[in-house]
């Protein structure tokens, strides 16, 4: 079973547009929920991170928002640049104050910024 | 610089035949994870380790085995057993946030 669902599987925007990628979750027990960037051929890379406790977070281009009642969140790059083109992905973690650190990722999006 | 070392970037082997994969930290990061990254499918997590000598089933995890001797050093071993081997395997330490490798990725043929 999926535990973190993303959509869509790819996007392909104009540059200075805004991307949204969207993920949905069923665990209520969740409390982190970072996104992150990949690159083809190297790992991914920690974005930007949200805890449930907060509705939105921005960092630069780069904004999370998240519907606590919904269970969704959803990530908003503003103003996309062709560097932003890479694979995205959501996920979310029980128990982040513990060592164990188990992230559920969603399925991934690959994004496609055109010039 | 601290970070994750992952070897060889690219394996390839012969159907049958098992495969270590290595992953080394010098983060001082207790917890240790490998995943397998396939087209559509996301990262789906093998195995992973909180402490030296211990180590725990992750969601996909037959057909692969890990060791965890050194806090360092948690190496993957693909055996003959996985099904469909090919693929691209990522290793992760944690201790706030994860920090990934460079990743490995296996062919067999």
């Amino acid at each position: 079973q999926q535990q973190v669902k993303q959509s869509p599987q790819s996007l392909i925007v104009q540059k200075g547009g805004i991307s949204i990628i969207n993920c949905a979750y069923e665990n209520t027990a969740f409390d982190y929920f970072p996104w992150y960037q990949q690159f083809p051929g190297k790992g991914p890379a920690l974005l930007i991170a949200i805890r449930p406790d907060v509705s939105e977070k921005k960092e630069g281009r780069f904004t999370i928002s998240f519907n606590k009642s919904a269970k969704q969140f959803s990530l908003h790059i503003m103003d996309s640049q062709p560097g932003d083109s890479a694979t995205y992905f959501c996920a979310a973690s029980l128990d982040r104050g513990s060592t164990l650190g188990r992230l559920y990722f969603g399925r991934g999006t690959q994004l496609t910024v055109w010039p | 610089d601290g970070g994750i070392t992952q070897s060889p970037k690219y394996l390839f082997r012969k159907e049958g035949q098992n495969v270590t994969l290595s992953c080394e930290q010098n983060l001082n990061h207790d917890a240790m994870y490998w995943y397998r990254q396939d087209p559509g499918q996301g990262l789906r997590l093998i195995y992973y380790s909180q402490i030296v000598n211990d180590f725990q089933k992750g969601d996909i995890a037959e057909g692969y085995s890990v060791s965890r001797e050194k806090k360092e050093s948690f190496p993957l071993t693909v055996t003959s057993a996985q099904k469909n081997p090919t693929a691209f395997y990522l290793c992760a330490s944690f201790r706030t946030d994860y920090t990934f490798g460079s990743g490995t990725r296996l062919t067999v043929v």
